[in-house]
């Protein structure tokens, strides 16, 4: 596979559930981000690692846990999301560093709704 | 926190006509990048602008940036039904976090 891949492309999960959503890079980046859209709002960054730092938005809710195992593989862990959680969630990764210009790519997202 | 603000926040247009989009930012940045995202989709990116550069193009997109009034326009030329989507402006601070509007949706009608 080349580029972004994202899984799983829908999830419905109630709210006591866990869930986890995955994210792998096939493009050598050594960054990688979680986006959250919602209709009508603009592209919330949710969380970042880049090389090796994790950077995280202060405003995220404890119910997200991202974890990075390496530069390939980026998972954002779910439980007991609310209602307004529904959205679709979307990684993305580039190259960071003195000769690169963040250029994103970004996976085809999870649609996420929670019942 | 939102940097960039697109402008008209809808645009409808006849296949082959051009359609214009505006972004407008309050920081500095390093660059300013354009992103096409279909209904539902992932994002694409289109075309990048360096803040020491005032005009670019890329097929039919033509992007512009000044940076004195803190704003960039994407211009798409001769527009297909396939050019449909919505489109983001992003800024790079040159944190490496990129700061997204909330795009312009465009509908192209045959």
């Amino acid at each position: 596979e080349t580029g972004v891949t994202q899984t799983p492309r829908h999830l419905v999960m109630g709210m006591t559930n866990k869930k986890s959503l995955k994210c792998e890079q096939h493009l050598g980046h050594n960054a990688m981000y979680w986006y959250k859209q919602s209709a009508k709002k603009p592209l919330e960054l949710m969380f970042v690692y880049s090389l090796e730092e994790r950077v995280e938005n202060n405003s995220v809710p404890s119910r997200f846990s991202p974890e990075c195992p390496n530069s390939s593989h980026l998972f954002l862990h779910l439980h007991t999301l609310q209602p307004e959680d529904s959205a679709l969630y979307l990684c993305a990764s580039s190259q960071v560093g003195q000769s690169s210009y963040n250029e994103q790519f970004f996976g085809p997202g999870t649609r996420l709704t929670v019942l | 926190s939102q940097q960039g603000e697109e402008d008209p926040q809808a645009l409808s247009i006849q296949e082959g006509e051009n359609a214009t989009m505006n972004c407008s930012y309050k920081t500095s940045i390093n660059n300013l990048q354009w992103y096409r995202q279909n209904s539902g989709r992932g994002l694409v990116h289109l075309i990048l602008i360096r803040s020491n550069e005032r005009e670019k193009h890329s097929g039919r997109l033509r992007v512009t940036l000044d940076t004195s009034k803190k704003s960039s326009s994407l211009l798409i030329t001769a527009s297909r039904a396939a050019d449909t989507a919505s489109y983001f402006c992003a800024t790079d601070r040159g944190d490496y976090k990129l700061s997204f509007g909330a795009g312009t949706t465009v509908t192209v009608r045959a």
